[in-house]
């Protein structure tokens, strides 16, 4: 897990409000995803972007959430107008190429998002 | 529709003795296989792999299993040890698209001292 940093950890949104969450990769590492874990469940994809472009968004709502990986900054996962069902933890991980198989992505600790 | 199934949520063993937690896939398309570990309020850890043309992958205390016909997988843990309480999660992708892993829900293994 050591180098790709999310924040916030926890976050705390009420119904109708926007979460925006971070991640930066590790260094020299140009490729981030995005997973989802609900409740009781196990990670699920999101979306995976390269420096500014969306590479594959299909795990991704249809509304209200978009991602991006601007040339400078980090990774940012937008929730527009949160729902309660949206409360769960947001894992981000980073590559230095489009990851072989998953054993070359490093996972960070997480943004923890409740939404009361 | 889960197509990775972890079907025992936790497992308890005694320190030292063998831990063996399994995984069943449904997706004939899967080719890769991983074994992921995580403690709580941290990110996953990936522990193991294994290639659908290997049956068997060693790496120390861990060996995963591969059984193509039967769309099954095991992570053998020997011997046990306390630090080994996780959760494990088994994830599978498609050759070539490593970046779209399917995780499995998980199992929490509890090491007994």
């Amino acid at each position: 897990n050591a180098g790709v940093m999310q924040n916030p950890r926890h976050l705390v949104r009420r119904r109708g409000q926007e979460a925006r969450l971070r991640c930066s990769p590790m260094k020299g590492h140009s490729h981030v995803y995005w997973y989802r874990q609900l409740p009781e469940e196990g990670l699920k994809f999101m979306v995976y972007l390269q420096k500014e472009n969306i590479i594959d968004e299909s795990g991704m709502p249809k509304e209200r959430f978009s991602a991006e990986f601007p040339k400078e900054g980090p990774s940012i996962l937008r929730i527009q107008q949160v729902v309660r069902g949206d409360s769960a933890a947001y894992f981000c991980a980073s590559s230095t190429y489009p990851a072989e198989a998953g054993n070359t992505i490093y996972f960070g600790e997480g943004s923890w998002l409740t939404v009361v | 529709d889960q197509q990775v199934k972890q079907n025992s949520p936790s497992l308890s063993v005694q320190e030292g003795r063998i831990s063996i937690l399994n995984c069943d896939y449904t997706n004939s398309m899967f080719d890769y296989f991983l074994w992921y570990k995580k403690y709580p309020a941290e990110g996953p850890t990936f522990l193991i792999s294994i290639s659908s043309i290997k049956d068997k992958n060693e790496d120390g205390r861990f060996t995963v299993f591969l059984n193509k016909s039967a769309k099954h997988l095991s992570l053998h843990i020997v011997p046990s040890q306390p630090g080994d309480s996780a959760v494990y999660f088994c994830a599978a992708s498609v050759a070539l698209r490593g970046e779209k892993l399917t995780f499995g829900t998980g199992t929490r293994l509890t090491i007994i001292p």
